[in-house]
């Protein structure tokens, strides 16, 4: 089965930027999507593509994918971007629909 | 804009049937072009595909619960269902429907139902 590891934690100052990785095998040939997700709330969708951004989700939201990893990247970090942050890949010629473990962002 | 709303006991005793349903307003599921998904939470843990259905009926389900799962759709009052059955502990969770779109984006979600099993 395919998997996707992710940092159990990342800390970043406020006003700095936050870099969360995404690894699985050859991941650069799919397509990864982002969700952040905040205490008590259902998952938000904040990247897909690899890049694209939904209507709504701040310019500060970016990701890239290449090789073996996805990165999510939030510049000038908020206090209000501290939350949980999922990768997702769905292949389905290779039957593969999976999350990855989640990563906790921390915001000192 | 599309809304999404789980409903169903939140309590559910060992070896029964978890039933829910998700209610879908602000679109039509037989309108195509999208999988009307189910996906769980244990407490806190991270996220886990139980499956999906498109409007026609096809469905996939995740092999690790495949045998358990049972996802049905009712097109006519916009609904689709899930059925896990023989469920234990192991089955506590945050349940969540969501929409994915067929390169499964998953764009709108309900805001999750807690399901406990425990006698």
């Amino acid at each position: 089965s395919y998997v996707l590891t992710q940092p159990p934690s990342v800390s970043v100052a406020p006003g700095k930027t936050a870099r969360i990785t995404c690894g699985g095998n050859n991941i650069g040939s799919k397509s990864v999507h982002w969700y952040q997700q905040k205490p008590g709330q259902a998952p938000v969708l904040v990247i897909y593509y690899d890049s694209d951004r939904p209507s709504g989700i701040p310019e500060r939201f970016s990701g890239s994918n290449s090789g073996n990893t996805a990165t999510l990247t939030i510049s000038r970090v908020e206090a209000g971007d501290e939350a949980d942050y999922y990768c997702q890949v769905w292949d389905s010629s290779s039957d593969i629909r999976v999350f990855g473990g989640g990563t906790k962002l921390t915001v000192l | 804009q599309v809304q999404l709303q789980e409903s169903g006991p939140g309590l559910v005793k060992p070896s029964q049937t978890l039933s829910l349903t998700c209610t879908v307003s602000g679109g039509s599921i037989s309108s195509g072009g999208y999988y009307w998904s189910w996906i769980r939470q244990h407490p806190g843990k991270g996220l886990e595909w139980i499956g999906y259905i498109y409007y026609s009926g096809s469905t996939y389900y995740n092999p690790s619960l495949k045998s358990r799962v049972t996802i049905s759709v009712d097109t006519s009052k916009n609904q689709f269902s899930l059925k896990l059955s023989s469920v234990t502990a192991a089955d506590t969770a945050v349940y969540y429907c969501a929409r994915a779109t067929l390169d499964g984006v998953l764009d709108y979600w309900g805001q999750g139902t807690l399901v406990t099993v425990s006698s």
